[in-house]
């Protein structure tokens, strides 16, 4: 089955810089690959998603990367503000029923 | 904004007994699912139900776990004999669509503690 490899576990930046994450996939047949933010006592809510036929998606401070050949897509935050502070999932998932694979997480937190 | 309502938000219980938790999708979608967290652990897909049946289910969804629609609104999940193991935070979600096409909407999520 799927395997979804998210880096870093944490992550700390300085307001005003920007964030990266990645994530590596195992399934080919993957092609849809939502990234989900969880700020605390919430349940995830999605951001953006970018799917296969894409390979690159903007959307105002944020970006998704897709690389399929390599198997990999990376979550860039630009200008990061306190409250981008929260644990952000990448996802992926096949053309199977809502089934996301999720990544371990990574907690964000963007110091004044 | 329409959203995803699960209650209760919090439910401790003693092991072996039955809970069941209670979710709300958005009215207009017509796929529902239920995704698990273990404290420090992944997001893990449970199940995914679709015109009064069960779509797809993982391999942590055994015989212990069932899920209804019991009316027009509600989305159950029941645990029918709870394990220590179980303690995790809940989450249902619901889509409009399903596939890659579908975005999925979670609640708020339940915490579920078994002692």
């Amino acid at each position: 089955g799927e395997n979804v490899e998210q880096h870093p576990s944490t992550l700390s930046v300085q307001e005003g810089d920007s964030a990266v994450i990645k994530c590596t996939y195992s399934d080919s047949a993957s092609n849809y690959f939502p990234w989900y933010k969880q700020e605390l006592g919430k349940g995830p809510q999605l951001i953006i998603d970018i799917r296969s036929n894409v390979g690159e998606k903007k959307d105002q401070r944020i970006a998704v990367t897709l690389n399929k050949t390599a198997k990999h897509f990376s979550l860039h935050i630009t200008e990061t503000q306190p409250e981008d502070s929260a644990v952000y999932f990448c996802a992926a998932s096949t053309d199977s029923w809502g089934k996301l694979q999720f990544g371990a997480g990574t907690q964000v937190v963007v110091t004044p | 904004e329409p959203e995803v309502t699960q209650t209760p938000s919090h439910q401790v219980t003693q092991m072996g007994q039955e809970v069941i938790l209670r979710c709300v999708p958005i009215s207009n979608h017509l796929y529902f699912y239920w995704y698990r967290q273990i404290l420090g652990q992944k997001v893990e897909f449970l199940v995914s139900f679709y015109n009064n049946e069960i779509s797809e289910k993982s391999e942590i969804f055994d015989d212990q776990f069932s899920v209804e629609r019991p009316d027009g609104s509600n989305f159950t999940l029941k645990i029918r004999s709870t394990k220590l193991e179980d303690s995790a935070m809940y989450f249902c979600a619901s889509s409009e669509l399903t596939g890659a096409g579908g975005e999925l909407f979670f609640g708020e999520g339940s915490r579920l503690t078994v002692l």
